[in-house]
């Protein structure tokens, strides 16, 4: 079974700071993705990759950086955080894209203070 | 664009009880639909997922979801709910692409009463 593994769980940091979020796949998926999760909206999709070295813009991209280093590894950077980005942020991979099945880590909550 | 809706933000039934959880999409074209749950704490887990054939689909721990296009529908089912199904769950449709994306609805809370 898929592993996926997010890195920090928990987070504080001030309006203005710097935050990377760490995600590592261990089952050579060739897609990652970040989402977010707030209560009303749901899941949606902030950036996602289909190899190293590949970024898409996905629905709520602003304010939001992310870089995949290797196929196992995929970062969400927030440079300036606001408060705006405190919430429940989840990985996932996949084997494919289309039709895909995601696996999802167990997220990183966020606070911006 | 590919959009999905989750009617019911939150549904409480008894254990035992069956259990229908409604999704409805709009898309134009071919499309995956999927379910996923989310237990209290934790990340989406897969539960079953539609693209084509038999419209009815089957999952784990009892859960089917029956695709219909008439209805613009991939609703979830269960005969008989257990406490441990008590959980947050997830509609999701992608298009036929390459390098389709997943796009969520909004969840629905399924509370189980003992």
């Amino acid at each position: 079974e898929a592993a996926v593994t997010q890195s920090p769980r928990n987070k504080v940091t001030v309006t203005g700071g710097n935050v990377t979020l760490s995600c590592r796949q261990t089952n050579s998926h060739n897609y990652m993705y970040w989402y977010r999760q707030d209560t009303g909206h749901g899941l949606r999709l902030i950036h996602y990759s289909y190899g190293a070295g590949n970024l898409q813009i996905g629905d709520v991209p602003d304010g939001y950086k992310a870089t995949r280093t290797t196929q196992e590894d995929f970062f969400l950077l927030l440079e300036l955080a606001s408060p705006s980005q405190t919430s429940l942020y989840f990985c996932a991979s996949s084997w494919t894209g289309s039709g895909n099945t995601l696996y999802f880590g167990e997220g990183s909550r966020l606070i911006v203070v | 664009t590919q959009t999905v809706s989750q009617s019911d933000a939150h549904v409480t039934v008894f254990e035992g009880d069956s259990v229908e959880l409604r999704c409805n999409y709009s898309y134009g074209g071919s499309i995956y639909l999927s379910w996923y749950i989310q237990h209290h704490g934790h990340g989406l887990q897969f539960l079953l997922k539609y693209y084509s054939g038999n419209p009815v689909v089957q999952g784990v721990n009892g859960f089917e979801a029956e695709f219909s296009k008439s209805d613009s529908s991939f609703h979830l089912r269960k005969a008989s709910v257990h406490w441990s199904d008590s959980a947050v769950y997830f509609c999701a449709v992608s298009s036929g692409g390459s390098n389709a994306k997943l796009t969520f609805g909004k969840g629905t809370k399924l509370s189980v009463k003992s």
